[in-house]
């Protein structure tokens, strides 16, 4: 199984609203990534988990909170989102070992209103 | 944070030519490795050259790597329709964290 899932695939919110990601794995990878890609441009790297715990965090606002219940699982909590934060939600997991291949889901597009 | 820069940043071929794309980067690396996007979707690993190479191939695929001038091109052979999407070079930092940095990526349309 070389498939990594995310769901929803879409998601609509207002700003006041709390709302999660959910991403899942199991190639055994104990890395995982979020990252958000705005229209027409690359994926930017937001959060790193290795061996679940939280490793990298590139200055991402308190409002993006991630979770990584277990080596399968990755979660990122939405709260008081901003119109800007409009996106594609890609995750990722690969090997821990420097420079693996990452494998992607397909994303959640997300829409805060 | 993007490290690395493509070239063109869209390019439109006839399905049988080849295309070529041009990524450009900034500090030391680890290995490049590219990526395929289908418009919305997640990406695709495609092929990885580690700085102690300088070509490698995957069937249609060439990948050449520069380290000398920081740069790294893809070249696809014999186009096909199914090949239009996006490109993306990605490179990762000799920093030891394992965190990839993707160019602004090349969109490519084949037309059949």
């Amino acid at each position: 199984d070389t498939e990594v899932t995310q769901t929803p695939k879409h998601l609509v919110m207002g700003m006041t609203n709390k709302k999660s990601l959910k991403c899942e794995q199991h190639m055994g990878h104990r890395a995982m990534y979020w990252y958000k890609q705005k229209a027409k441009k690359p994926p930017e790297l937001m959060f790193v988990y290795s061996y679940e715990k939280l490793s990298i965090n590139e200055s991402v606002p308190s409002r993006f909170s991630p979770e990584c219940p277990n080596s399968s699982l990755l979660n990122l909590h939405l709260h008081a989102l901003q119109p800007e934060d409009s996106a594609l939600y890609l995750c990722a997991s690969s090997q821990v070992f420097e420079g693996e291949t990452q494998y992607f889901g397909p994303g959640t597009r997300l829409l805060v209103l | 944070s993007q490290q690395g820069e493509e070239d063109p940043q869209a390019l439109s071929i006839q399905e049988g030519e080849n295309a070529t794309m041009n990524c450009s980067y900034k500090t030391s690396i680890n290995n490049l490795q590219w990526y395929r996007q289908n418009s919305g979707r997640g990406l695709v690993h495609l092929i990885l050259i580690r700085s102690n190479e300088r070509e490698k191939h995957s069937g249609r695929l060439r990948v050449t790597l520069d380290t000398s001038k920081k740069s790294s091109s893809l070249l696809i052979t014999a186009s096909r329709a199914a090949d239009t999407a996006s490109y993306f070079c990605a490179t990762l930092n000799q920093t030891g964290a394992n965190n990839l940095f993707f160019g602004t990526g090349t969109r490519l349309t084949v037309i059949p």
